[in-house]
């Protein structure tokens, strides 16, 4: 089973700075990486697949990049309305699909 | 508009059974595969179980092999988990997903867009 590691586990960033998310993978999972949001109470959102494709309607300050083990969401110019769980989900080498542990983004 | 709508979750007692259900719209539902993924209260999120288009391909997590089944009706657009033997580390809210990606050399590889609100499913004394 491939294991999903992110990081930090937390993140504070203050409005209209930048983030990064970083997610490391246990083996290569090539390019096969996908980022979803998650906001309280609500169901998870995708956001990128393939590594570094923005899914329909996300927003260009998302943008995702890294392939083989390392890989990184990159939230450029945060607003208040990004402050959710960010999870990386592999899809290279399955059963099962597994997930990131998340990391929690706050807007100071 | 894609939209998925879970239903049948509750509270059930340990070694109980319970069904769920993922009614679809918005898509072709037959050409698409399906999954459930779980996420415990305060917990990240557990890939469960996915269908393909044809109802015999399947898989399922180690940790609900041989108690859950995931299965579809095409016919009514509708996405199922029989849940068996249900235990309290199996609380959690089961969101049902759109399976997306692209096949290469007999495999297909899958992410998960969209995602239905979710069901509850509380397994207690």
């Amino acid at each position: 089973e491939i294991v999903m590691t992110q990081s930090p586990a937390t993140l504070s960033v203050s409005p209209g700075e930048r983030a990064t998310l970083s997610c490391r993978a246990s083996q290569s999972v090539s390019s096969n990486v996908a980022w979803y949001q998650q906001k309280p109470g609500q169901a998870p959102r995708l956001l990128i697949y393939g590594a570094s494709t923005r899914a329909t309607g996300i927003p260009a300050r998302f943008s995702g990049s890294g392939s083989g083990t390392e890989f990184s969401l990159t939230i450029s110019s945060l607003q208040s309305e990004d402050s959710a769980i960010y999870y990386c989900q592999q899809y290279y080498n399955w059963p099962p699909y597994t997930f990131g542990q998340g990391t929690n983004l706050e807007i100071k | 508009e894609v939209q998925l709508l879970e239903s049948g979750g509750g509270l059930v007692q340990p070694g109980g059974s319970l069904r769920l259900s993922c009614a679809a719209s918005g898509f072709t539902f037959s050409s698409s595969a399906m999954s459930w993924v779980r996420q415990a209260p305060g917990k990240g999120l557990e890939w469960v179980s996915i269908i393909g288009t044809r109802t015999g391909n399947t898989y399922n997590a180690d940790s609900v092999k041989g108690r859950f089944t995931i299965s579809r009706d095409n016919s009514k657009n509708t996405l199922y988990l029989q849940m068996n033997s249900l235990r309290a580390e199996d609380t959690a809210m089961y969101y049902c997903a759109k399976a997306e990606g692209y096949c290469s050399g007999g495999t297909c590889y899958r992410y998960f867009d969209p995602w239905g609100q979710g069901t509850l499913v509380t397994v207690s004394s």
